[in-house]
This record gives C-alpha cells, structure tokens and sequence, in this order.
C-alpha cells in the first residue's frame, strides 16, 4: 500500500507470500533512504537504507528499491511471516534533517 | 544492553503541569533526536542535536526545550501541558560524522504522555 491521506494505509498477505510496500518521498535532494519496522509498544526498528547512488539494495529477507525520477521508494519482504506483522515507515534523509512517511501497517494471515 | 532508553515509560499527568522525559544512548553516536508520533502513528521531528549543538528545531511551541547535557544524553522539558501534547515522544541518535556519510537512526521505546 502506499501512504495517503490520514488513515494508516494497510496490506495484508498470506503467510509464505512476498509483500510490497510502497512510499512516495517528498525532497528531491534526500539522498538517504531507510526502511523501519515498527511492532506495538515499541520504538521504530531499522531494517535496510539506500542510499541515492544506487537503485536497488537487498538485505535478508528484504529488498529495497529507489526510482529517484519519480520520488519513489519500495520495500519488498520475501516470504512473509507472522513476526512481519507491523507498521513500516520509510525515511528519507537529507543533511540532519529526516521526515517519515505516513507508514502501513502489515498483517500476515496465518 | 539498551542501546537508547528513555524514562519514564508511560507519564500521565494533569494540563498546566510541567514534566521532564529523560534520554540516553550508548552507542557513541554524536546525533540526538527527539520526534513525536501522533495518534495515526504519524512521525514528525522535533528537535536535533550534534555534538550538543542544537541543529533542528522544527515549528514546535517554546513550551519544549530540549537540553543535552552531553554527547550521550539529551531530556526534553516541557512546560505548560496541554491537551494536544499527548503523544509518544520517541527519542533517537545515529552517527552522522566521519566518511561513512548519513546512518540509521537507533530509537528507544518511547514514553507514552497522557494529558488529563
């Protein structure tokens, strides 16, 4: 899903699935991306970062893409489990400054 | 080993009241933060820190002041409480000088203020 207007956008797959989870960045001179997972009662937790050199970043399990030309940032989860399930905000970063998106909330059916 | 912890956890407390949450990390980093995170778990920055030098200061009310004392620790004090000011306040810090360029930002688990 992919954050607009005020309402927590939400996506839910089926355990074993592959997720995408799509972000729409503002500043065109962020030249630092991040991925956080964020579970209830907890704080924001990192996951993977690009950077704005490159397009493409894959970590375990999760994979980050970044199309510069129309401000675009996804996140893709192979293979999707139940310990997923929580809300993902991208980042983007320019200098010290850092703005999160509105986050989606991901919940993996068993 | 908490790398960011913040105290106290939860605060609830009475409007017009003027409280402290207090923040330290243990990672070394030379960046502090302070955001809050609404009711649709929306995230907004409030303030930044580098090398104890206040470098952020997003359009927040002069109620909160921020202070670090050092590298290692930064508290947010917040005057007059009012309804609106609930929320969690989730404190961060990264490392951002040196040739590795921008880094994730670590988070503590928030504090939860409730205003009465």
């Amino acid at each position: 899903g992919e954050s607009v207007g005020l309402h927590l956008p939400t996506l839910s797959v089926q355990e074993g699935d592959n997720s995408i989870i799509n972000c729409a960045y503002s500043n065109s001179a962020s030249d630092y991306f991040i991925w956080y997972k964020q579970e209830s009662g907890k704080g924001p937790q990192f996951i993977i970062d690009i950077r704005s050199n490159m397009d493409k970043r894959q970590g375990q399990r999760v994979t980050v893409l970044l199309n510069k030309t129309v401000k675009h940032l996804s996140l893709q989860i192979a293979a999707t489990q139940p310990g997923d399930s929580a809300v993902y905000f991208c980042a983007e970063r320019w200098s010290f400054d850092m703005r999160f998106g509105a986050g989606t909330r991901l919940t993996v059916k068993p | 080993d908490t790398a960011v912890s913040q105290t106290p956890k939860y605060l609830v407390t009475q409007m017009g009241n003027d409280k402290s949450i207090k923040c330290e990390q243990n990672l070394g980093h030379d960046t502090m933060y302070w955001y809050k995170q609404d009711s649709k778990k929306f995230l907004k920055i409030m303030f930044s820190y580098n090398n104890k030098e206040l470098i952020i200061n997003e359009t927040v009310p002069n109620r909160f002041s921020p202070k670090s004392p050092d590298k290692a620790h930064l508290n947010l004090h917040i005057n007059s409480l009012e309804l609106g000011d609930s929320a969690v306040y989730f404190c961060a810090s990264s490392q951002d000088s040196g040739t590795a360029g921008n880094q994730p930002q670590h988070f503590g688990d928030g504090t939860r203020l409730s205003i009465l």
